[in-house]
């Protein structure tokens, strides 16, 4: 049962760029989670986004939700080699303690 | 360190075999999951555990089996009814269904 959805799928940009990440879903959530994950390795957890917040900040990250377009975005300012990894959104359910759902993820590369 | 632990790193099944896949946390969360990732692919739920002697299936349980008799281990075997079981296997944990979830370093499932 895919909830969220990222777009782009992969994303190229230069060092020092911005690189922006959209997730759409279908259901009401009570929060939106946006996790990082290093080719072959585990998923890290970066930042979590109420339904009843509309934009967070951690460091360089940028998260921003609309719940009445059902839609969120990730935005990593002045961007890092570092930063290459790929980015998915992970979306819970109303209905009680039902587990997050991920989407697809978007693959960001950042070329120094 | 609290941390959450997967094992082996690389895994190998020849046909018509069970293997069993370890994931370890001490962490003290209550919530473990079992995902499965396909390459250029999202995380696909197999199983998950909301508290020790319970568990249920997420969208993709047929081949899989596990066990929750300790609220630290969570090991899911893939048995020989899984006839396409090269993947990676993601193991997580959270304090409930809905809060950010702590992923281990995964398991790499081939075919001999």
């Amino acid at each position: 049962s895919q909830q969220g959805e990222e777009d782009p799928q992969a994303l190229s940009i230069q060092e020092g760029e911005n690189a922006t990440m959209n997730c759409s879903y279908k259901t009401s959530i009570n929060n939106l989670q946006w996790y990082r994950q290093n080719s072959g390795r585990g998923l890290v957890h970066l930042i979590l986004i109420r339904s009843n917040e509309r934009e967070k900040h951690s460091g360089r990250l940028r998260v921003t939700l609309d719940t009445s377009k059902k839609s969120s975005s990730l935005l990593i300012t002045a961007s890092r080699a570092a930063d290459t990894a790929s980015y998915f959104c992970a979306t819970d359910g109303r209905s009680g303690n039902t587990p997050l759902v991920f989407g697809k993820g978007t693959r960001l590369s950042v070329i120094a | 360190d609290g941390g959450i632990t997967q094992s082996p790193k690389y895994l190998f099944r020849k046909e018509g075999q069970n293997v069993t896949l370890s994931c370890e946390q001490n962490l003290n969360h209550d919530a473990m999951y079992w995902y499965r990732q396909d390459p250029g692919q999202g995380l696909r739920l197999i199983y998950y555990s909301q508290i020790v002697n319970d568990f249920q299936k997420g969208d993709i349980a047929e081949g899989y089996s596990v066990s929750r008799e300790k609220k630290e281990s969570f090991p899911l075997t893939v048995t020989s009814a899984q006839k396409n079981p090269t993947a990676f296997y993601l193991c997580a944990s959270s304090f409930e269904g809905n809060q950010p979830q702590h992923f281990g370093d995964g398991t790499r499932l081939s075919i001999l």
